[in-house]
């Protein structure tokens, strides 16, 4: 099946920097990439839906800003939090979807920010 | 904006015991998706329903789409500890384009060996 890989897989970061995470379809081309935030025990919150090549679309609430996505490729999405404060510290998810409807989700990658 | 619930928001069963979690959209939705996740992983895509009143099966999982495309279930027949998890529900609104899916609340499901 399709597989999606995120990296990194755990990051430790102090308040104020800047953290990139990055998703990777490995074995098909994601036309689409989704990114996605869940805190402990809550369902996944989208945060912005990226197409390749073109500026991704945020859901209400998202800071753009902060956020910074690229998607440079149809395998490589690029997700940088920005200035990043406690309150950021979580779980990002990030899917990539081909052809078919459903989407292909990474292993995730859990933010802590002290 | 749309909005997926899911009832309940866990179920604790025995082993080999029924377990069922329900769906339900503010909106009629054009598919709906099951995934499943394992404690400390990420969703894993179960199956998509499509046609209104849809019934699809896998092994001990039968998954329904209402007739209205506003709710959905999943039924797990003689639970095993393998089934431990949560499964989310996803509502697509279209069914081609950049659809993006909304996530419902979710069913932490564990299992009493």
């Amino acid at each position: 099946g399709a597989v999606v890989s995120q990296h990194p897989s755990r990051v430790i970061c102090k308040s104020g920097t800047s953290v990139k995470i990055e998703c990777r379809s490995l074995d098909f081309q994601a036309t689409t990439m989704f990114w996605y935030r869940q805190f402990p025990k809550q369902s996944l919150m989208l945060m912005a839906t990226s197409n390749e090549g073109s500026k991704a679309t945020y859901e209400q609430g998202v800071e753009k800003d902060k956020f910074l996505i690229n998607h440079a490729s149809l395998t490589l999405s690029t997700l940088t939090v920005t200035s990043a404060h406690p309150e950021d510290s979580s779980f990002y998810i990030c899917s990539a979807r081909g052809y078919s409807s459903h989407q292909y989700f990474g292993p995730g990658t859990r933010l802590t920010v002290t | 904006g749309q909005q997926v619930m899911q009832i309940p928001q866990y179920q604790h069963v025995q082993e080999g015991e029924d377990f069922t979690t329900y769906c339900n959209s503010s909106t009629t939705l054009s598919n709906i998706q099951w995934y499943k996740q394992r404690p400390g992983g990420h969703p894993v895509f179960l199956i998509q329903l499509v046609k209104s009143g849809e019934v699809k099966k896998q092994k001990r999982l039968t998954f329904q789409f209402g007739e209205a495309k506003k709710n959905s279930s999943l039924h797990i027949t003689a639970t095993q500890t393998t089934d431990v998890g949560t499964y989310f529900c996803a509502g697509g609104k279209s069914n081609f384009g950049n659809e993006k899916l909304t996530f419902g609340t979710g069913t932490r499901l564990t299992i009493i060996p």
